[in-house]
């Protein structure tokens, strides 16, 4: 079953603009992780915040997390061409459960 | 590392024939995953194994899918027989365990079904 719903779907800024993907989810949540997939490859984890946290940064990316709104959102300041790539969510339910991915948001970067 | 290695990278092939796709996960990762991708359905959990073992193959769409993993270091997903439908970019992933860990995505298989 689908867990996390990212929106928007797609997502077209200029560079150095902020960008702002959020994610809805449905169930209580052990973790919440975001992954990035450039076109054509694999994804790749960003990051992960846990349900007793609210906030996480991590370079450019900064993550929230409101587990009462049962959402979080990613921010990318700065963005940066090579930004353009799928972002996706991806929850994590108690026990030994795997990661459940939304359908992603598509973002492009325009030069 | 050299992370997970997934080939062929690509593969067409005819209607009706077997398909077979290769894993080799990340060195001490416990656990293995294959999804499949499409613009409509988006990621797919097929199958899961936590030490070379199946847990949830819930997500197999048909009994013409099958998956092993007969040591820690190897697994394939079989097709057979394949139909056109089944065309999608298939992933392997591997992770210290099954319980939410951070997941090391292969580079993925494209395979094309005619």
């Amino acid at each position: 079953s689908q867990q996390g719903e990212e929106d928007p779907q797609a997502l077209s800024i200029q560079e150095g603009e902020n960008a702002t993907m959020n994610c809805s989810y449905k169930t209580s949540i052990n973790n919440l992780q975001w992954y990035r997939q450039n076109s054509g490859r694999g994804l790749v984890h960003l990051i992960l915040i846990r349900s007793n946290e609210r906030e996480k940064h991590s370079g450019r990316l900064r993550v929230t997390l409101d587990t009462s709104k049962k959402s979080s959102s990613l921010l990318i300041t700065a963005s940066r061409a090579a930004d353009t790539a799928s972002y996706f969510c991806a929850t994590v339910n108690s026990g030994n459960t795997p990661l459940v991915f939304g359908k992603g948001t598509r973002l492009s970067v325009i030069a | 590392d050299a992370g997970v290695i997934q080939s062929p990278r690509h593969e067409v092939t005819e209607m009706g024939q077997e398909v077979t796709l290769r894993c080799k996960p990340i060195s001490g990762h416990n656990s293995l995953f294959w999804y499949r991708q499409t613009m409509m359905r988006g990621l797919e959990l097929l199958i899961y194994f936590n030490n070379n073992v199946p847990i949830d193959d819930s997500g197999m769409p048909e009994d013409r899918f099958s998956a092993k993993m007969p040591n820690a270091s190897f697994s394939t997903l079989k097709i057979q027989p394949s139909e056109p439908r089944d065309s999608a970019v298939y992933f392997c992933a591997s992770s210290l365990s099954e319980g939410g860990d951070t997941q090391y995505f292969g580079p993925g298989t494209r395979l094309t079904v005619l």
